[in-house]
């Protein structure tokens, strides 16, 4: 199994407070993702980084801010989390250019917000 | 834009019955083509993947998927069936523009019958 460590894996905050949720790799890849999963929307993705300090925007942005200052650390932060927020939120990694294109996912960490 | 489309929601197929999970795609290039499983509570493991060569690839736990650029289809076929495979499952495209991202169906759960 690929070396990627969410964390926490589970927690239940209020609404209004800041989260940070962290996602730890051990291979060196270079792409990092973090999704979230809700029932009948698949997995979509909040943002991406393709190296240190290089973010992008997914498809669900909005309220979620990113950062990666080391290769390993990709870390996701709910500046003010809304009840909107209660997901499941994915890490992955991506080695892609280096002749793999899957990617590999954590375990998930299932977030509630009261 | 890109999408993925998996058309049914829920299957249900007796145990020992053959099984195709369809998905199809919008991609103007060559698509990244993959095909992932989920048990409950677990995150995603990947089951095969295409780019390029034989349209028809082989991946873990006797799956096969067709890659059909006609029909903009990437189906998932297993001929028999066995109770562990009940799970949800999810068809991505990887989309490689200056980046690379991914973008996932909204799933297709399997439920079998003894």
């Amino acid at each position: 199994d690929a070396g990627i460590t969410q964390s926490p894996r589970h927690k239940v905050t209020e609404t209004g407070t800041p989260v940070t949720l962290r996602c730890h790799q051990t291979e060196n890849h270079r792409y990092m993702y973090w999704h979230r999963q809700d029932p009948g929307h698949g997995l979509r993705l909040i943002h991406y980084s393709y190296g240190v300090k290089d973010t992008d925007k997914g498809e669900v942005s909005d309220g979620y801010s990113v950062s990666r200052s080391k290769t390993e650390d990709f870390l996701l932060t709910l500046e003010s989390a809304t009840s909107s927020q209660t997901s499941v939120y994915f890490c992955a990694i991506s080695d892609f250019g280096s002749g793999n294109t899957e990617a590999f996912f954590g375990q998930g960490t299932r977030l509630t917000v009261v | 834009a890109q999408s993925v489309t998996q058309p049914d929601i829920h299957i249900t197929v007796s145990e020992g019955a053959s099984l195709e999970l369809r998905c199809n795609y919008s991609y103007g290039a060559t698509p990244y083509l993959f095909w992932y499983v989920q048990s409950p509570g677990q995150g995603l493991q990947l089951l095969l993947k295409y780019f390029s060569g034989d349209t028809l690839v082989q991946g873990i736990k006797g799956f096969e998927a067709e890659f059909k650029r006609s029909q903009s289809s990437f189906n998932l076929r297993k001929p028999s069936v066995h109770w562990s495979d009940a799970a949800e499952y999810f068809c991505a495209v990887g989309e490689a523009s200056g980046t690379y991202k991914y973008i996932f169906g909204t799933g297709t759960r399997l439920k079998v019958l003894a």
